[in-house]
């Protein structure tokens, strides 16, 4: 069955430092990968998603994401961050039946 | 504007009472899902639906109920609710076709206390 690992629970940063959080899904086959952020008090949304083509995907916010297949990750990146990334992120991975599967969630911190 | 809806966003119940967390969108979504997020286990699929009269298991049914009459709403049922399903609770909607390409679009989540 596909699986989503996000390796990192919590991570705090200050401003300006960069991030990458991990990802590492357990299927072989053709995958589609999403980002979505959860900011304090608020629903789930959209990061950005990988369907096929560059594997280097941008998203909004700054944010991007490298699909690496032979590693089976999809790490998310931002070069700089701002307090206002304060979030909960997670990586999901559709199953077959178009069900998403999420790993267990990253805890952004960013201190002023 | 595109959304999806939960009512009521907090609850705080007693166990064994039947309550209800109503779930609507606009966007004539067939898919429509409920989730469950809990601290360390990111968010894990209760029930979901592929359209009106069509409802299936997710990967946490126990102890739930859904329905799904009309194709914009789709509520969670919890007969009799336990301690143990205090948690935040996510509707999400997404059109079938294309179903896994798409992205799904989150309710702003339920917050449930079962004393």
């Amino acid at each position: 069955a596909q699986s989503v690992s996000q390796h990192n629970h919590h991570v705090i940063l200050s401003e300006a430092a960069s991030l990458e959080l991990g990802c590492n899904y357990s299927y072989g086959g053709t995958v589609n990968l999403f980002w979505y952020v959860q900011y304090p008090g608020q629903h789930l949304q959209l990061l950005l998603k990988y369907f096929s083509g560059d594997p280097l995907v941008k998203g909004i916010k700054g944010f991007e994401a490298e699909f690496i297949k032979s590693k089976f990750s999809f790490n998310l990146r931002k070069p700089s961050v701002q307090w206002s990334d304060t979030a909960e992120y997670f990586c999901a991975v559709p199953n077959q039946g178009g069900k998403l599967i999420f790993g267990q969630g990253t805890e952004l911190s960013v201190k002023p | 504007e595109a959304q999806v809806t939960q009512n009521p966003r907090y609850l705080i119940t007693v166990t064994g009472k039947k309550l209800t967390v109503t779930c609507s969108q606009n966007m004539n979504h067939e898919y429509m899902s409920w989730y469950r997020q809990d601290p360390g286990l990111g968010l894990r699929q209760i029930y979901y639906s592929m359209n009106v009269e069509v409802t299936d298991k997710g990967d946490v049914p126990e102890g739930y109920k859904v329905s799904r009459k009309e194709k914009r709403n789709f509520p969670l049922i919890l007969e009799s609710p336990s301690p143990n399903q205090t948690s935040l609770y996510f509707c999400a909607s997404s059109s079938l076709q294309g179903l896994g390409y798409n992205e799904q679009f989150f309710g702003p989540g339920t917050r449930l206390t079962v004393l």
